[in-house]
């Protein structure tokens, strides 16, 4: 099946500091893709719909400048947690939507971020 | 949105077949998946089903699809230990998923 890469799979980082996480679908080129964010023992909530070549949008209550996605390719988005604090740290998880389907979506293997 | 609700927990012992639960709000949600997380990883589908439909079956997984009572079932068959893991319902229109809180299943050898 298609792949969908993340990278890292797990970063520590300094309270202030910001944080990039990559997702890249390896196989196919996907137009969409999604954020996740799972706090420990809870569902995945979807933060933001990353669209190629434009803004991605957000779901209510996840602050854009806060969490800034990027899409500037049909294979890579960026998140960018910025300024982190103690209470971003939790499981990333972005998706790729394989184009011309709608049931196909896949998923990275998640980042795991901690700010200390 | 759409709510979509499953039980936390679910113990079961080897080889006994197991059925993760999930209910769900949003009658228009096209498409309800079910995915496996296993520790530390990210999400695999392992099936789905349209909304249209009532059963689907592969291999030793069953999809149990109720639209009156907006519930859905996965039976797994034949539970095996590598089989424990959280597993996730979703419903999605192709843009969108809305997950469940997630089952954690444990399979007692």
């Amino acid at each position: 099946g298609a792949v969908v890469s993340q990278h890292p799979s797990w970063v520590i980082c300094k309270s202030g500091t910001s944080v990039k996480i990559e997702c890249r679908s390896l196989d196919f080129q996907a137009t969409t893709m999604f954020w996740y964010r799972q706090f420990p023992k809870q569902s995945l909530m979807l933060m933001a719909t990353s669209n190629e070549g434009s803004k991605a949008t957000y779901e209510q209550g996840v602050e854009k400048d806060k969490f800034l996605i990027n899409h500037a390719s049909l294979t890579l988005s960026t998140l960018t947690v910025t300024s982190a604090h103690p209470e971003d740290s939790s499981f990333y998880i972005c998706s790729a939507k394989m184009p011309g389907t709608s049931t196909e979506a896949f998923f990275g293997q998640g980042t795991r971020l901690t700010v200390v | 949105g759409e709510d979509v609700e499953q039980s936390l927990f679910l113990s079961v012992r080897e080889g006994d077949s197991s059925v993760i639960n999930c209910t769900y709000t949003d009658s228009s949600s096209t498409y309800l998946y079910w995915y496996k997380q296993e520790p530390g990883a990210g999400l695999q589908l392992l099936t789905y089903i349209f909304s249209n439909m009532d059963m689907k079956q592969d291999q030793r997984l069953t999809v149990l699809l109720n639209k009156k009572d907006k519930h859905l079932s996965l039976r797994i068959a034949d539970t095996q230990t590598g089989d424990s893991a959280i597993y996730f319902c979703a419903g999605g229109t192709g843009n969108q998923f809305y997950f469940g809180t997630g089952t954690s299943l444990t399979v007692i050898p």
